[in-house]
């Protein structure tokens, strides 16, 4: 299985808009509405941010969310914050009921 | 408040076995998925396998033939171990609770392991 496609780093001022794109095939992220995006702080383990393409985990705030069309899944973070700046992985269920994650995203709070 | 407390052998030479334990405090094994993944030194996630109590498991097909994961409701634990690691094995590797149909809600701290001779 090939990992998914994410850029390597995007970057937006605080208080703008920026958007994570997570590229999969039909046989991941085209094929279910499971995907999930995880905040990475350095050092630290991941956390989940977003579950089931769309849904917040209880806590996470609703500047977080996610979207998906055909086999790319979206992660936006509205009203940017200083402590927005971490990693961002995202990972698909597959059609061989197997988990596949991307290369990971820097966002840079500029 | 769920959480995973990991441990293991954090330097091995080529060739030897990996084996990580997890620990699950504030909640029980019983149904849910265990995963474990792992990261590469700079690198994305790479999502070794998983399994839940009943025994029901799938794994990453580039690594299945070397892993084995198991869980053990008395010890409340789940456990993994990876043969015949080489210096591509090194990584920090989390154990983790499934959340949702295919997600990781709850995460251990991570265990640096590094494969050197």
């Amino acid at each position: 299985q090939s990992a998914l496609i994410q850029p390597a780093s995007v970057s937006g001022s605080p208080g703008q808009s920026i958007t994570i794109s997570c590229t999969g095939t039909n046989r991941d992220v085209g094929a279910y509405d499971y995907v999930s995006w995880y905040q990475q702080y350095p050092g630290k383990a991941p956390k989940l941010v977003i579950y089931d393409v769309r849904y917040r985990p209880s806590g996470i705030s609703s500047r977080f969310s996610g979207s998906k069309s055909g086999n790319t899944a979206s992660l936006t973070i509205s009203g940017l914050q200083a402590e927005d700046e971490a990693d961002y992985h995202c990972s698909s269920y597959t059609t061989i009921n197997t988990r596949v994650f991307g290369g990971g995203t820097k966002l840079t709070v500029l | 408040q769920v959480q995973l407390q990991q441990w293991g052998a954090g330097l091995l030479k080529p060739g030897e076995t990996l084996s990580l334990t997890c620990a699950v405090y504030g909640g029980s094994v019983r149904g849910h998925f265990w995963s474990w993944i792992r990261q590469p030194p700079g690198k994305g996630l790479e999502w070794i396998g998983e399994l839940n109590d009943s025994g029901r498991s799938s794994y990453n097909p580039s690594l299945k033939s070397r892993v084995t994961l198991s869980v053990d409701t008395s010890k409340n634990q789940v456990s993994l171990t990876l043969s015949g690691v080489t210096a591509a094995d090194t990584g920090v590797f989390y154990c983790a609770r499934g959340q949702a149909a295919a997600a990781t809600g709850h995460w251990g701290q991570g265990t640096l392991v590094i494969v050197s001779s």
